[in-house]
């Protein structure tokens, strides 16, 4: 069954260390989204991609960067880890184009930054 | 611009209750509307969704009509399980300007025993 996978589950780090957290879909789906999950924000979109080499901002992309070398992976770097960081973040990808835009998601990452 | 609205939560209610959860939104032209479930410690899945008005989404008891006029989607079920008890987004898709999904704050609901 296709699937959408993130690694690590769990991970906590330092403030200013590189963190890069892994996105894998095996859907074969053009576009795909970073999104970050806070207590009274809901989901707010951090990145995200509608194809290969494409990559554009979403609403909170300070201090964040992806790249899109292939269609079934896009890594989430934080460059410079802050505290404000710590959150739960959630990928997710969807057909491009034909009708409805559902979007399927991973499990999640939690992430602390201490 | 695009927005979603839905109820606060949490929302706490006894086993077989009837479960409504407001979503309102804003947008231009004819977008599609969704509601989405998160169980606990997973991420979100789709619940149901509607492409156009008077539609009506449903999946798993849960229903919801896609009203233009009031530019609601409201959720509703006949009688809640414990297995309910979840995070719920209502969430809308524009018609135009690529592929992003707008989400609202989520609805936490609790169903006792």
């Amino acid at each position: 069954d296709a699937e959408i996978t993130q690694s690590p589950r769990h991970k906590i780090t330092e403030t200013g260390r590189q963190v890069t957290l892994a996105c894998h879909q095996t859907w074969n789906h053009n576009n795909m989204f970073w999104y970050r999950q806070d207590l009274g924000h809901g989901l707010r979109l951090i990145h995200y991609s509608y194809g290969v080499q494409d990559t554009n901002k979403g609403e909170v992309s300070d201090g964040y960067s992806v790249s899109r070398s292939n269609t079934e992976d896009l890594p989430l770097t934080l460059e410079s880890a802050a505290s404000s960081q710590t959150s739960v973040y959630f990928c997710a990808s969807s057909e491009a184009g034909g009708g409805v835009n559902e979007q399927f998601f991973g499990p999640g990452t939690r992430l602390t930054v201490l | 611009g695009n927005s979603v609205t839905q109820m606060e939560g949490p929302v706490t209610l006894s086993e077989e209750a009837f479960l409504t959860i407001n979503c309102t939104y804003t947008a231009t032209g004819y977008p599609s509307l969704f509601w989405y479930v998160q169980y606990p410690g997973e991420g979100l899945q789709l619940l149901l969704k509607a492409t156009k008005a008077d539609d009506k989404g449903s999946n798993k008891g849960f229903e919801a009509t896609y009203r233009k006029e009031t530019t609601s989607f409201h959720l509703e079920k006949g009688s809640v399980q414990v297995s309910d008890s979840a995070v719920y987004f209502c969430a809308l898709s524009p018609d135009t300007g690529g592929f992003k999904t707008i989400f609202g704050a989520g609805t936490r609901l609790f169903v006792k025993a």
